[in-house]
């Protein structure tokens, strides 16, 4: 079993829609979570970074966290076509870094 | 402000040939790291280096060389390219390890074995 679990989709979804993005993890020692988003032939850049269980927005993008369930999600709001990429999440802690296999989104006009 | 630099962007070998891939970063950072990235896998650790001089292995390093006799530097090495090794590599820096730092990542080299 892997320690982070993420859906690999493709996900596509309507231009304006709600798009929700999900990880599972086994690891009770993770207590950093983020979400990288990878453009085609680019390297992932870090999107949203959260300390421990709760809330973090920045602008359409709302990071969840929710250790008792050892369950993130990234909400996008008003999701724009320039949205299209694929969303890596990545937890550490106890000295490891992990990559979820990341969801491949379309936002389509 | 170039970040993390990564060359060559694109490299096919014959199975058995060596070839280095080069990694520098400007920004200082004490850690570096190399992952593959391959369909359905994710990004797996290969090797990484929490200083000049010091380097660990990952999750996937056999076949692969480090060294790191900069700060700025960390080229990976390919001792005898296998079809297997076919994957998309990238370079990652922070400033102090992988725990609670976000990692800045080159654009990547794709790299196909034939």
């Amino acid at each position: 079993q892997k320690e982070v679990e993420q859906d690999p989709g493709p996900l596509s979804v309507p231009e304006g829609a709600i798009v929700s993005l999900n990880c599972t993890y086994s690891n009770s020692a993770f207590q950093y979570f983020m979400w990288y988003r990878q453009y085609s032939r680019k390297g992932p850049e870090l999107l949203m970074y959260t300390y421990s269980s709760g809330n973090k927005e920045d602008g359409r993008f709302t990071a969840q966290v929710d250790k008792s369930s050892k369950y993130i999600s990234l909400f996008i709001r008003d999701s724009q076509p320039s949205d299209s990429a694929t969303y890596l999440c990545a937890m550490s802690g106890a000295q490891k870094l992990v990559f979820g296999q990341g969801t491949r989104l379309t936002i389509n006009p | 402000n170039a970040g993390v630099t990564q060359t060559p962007k694109f490299q096919v070998l014959k199975t058995g040939q060596s070839m280095t891939l080069q990694c520098a970063q400007d920004m200082n950072h004490e850690y570096m790291s190399w992952y593959r990235q391959d369909p359905g896998m994710g990004l797996r650790l290969i090797h990484y280096s929490v200083g000049a001089g010091i380097t660990d292995q990952g999750e996937v390093p056999n076949g692969y060389n480090v060294s790191r006799s900069t700060t700025e530097d960390f080229p990976l090495r390919l001792l005898s390219a296998a079809p297997s090794q076919t994957s998309v590599y990238f370079c990652a820096s922070s400033s102090t390890g992988p725990v609670g730092q976000p990692q800045h990542f080159g654009d990547g080299t794709r790299l196909s074995i034939l």
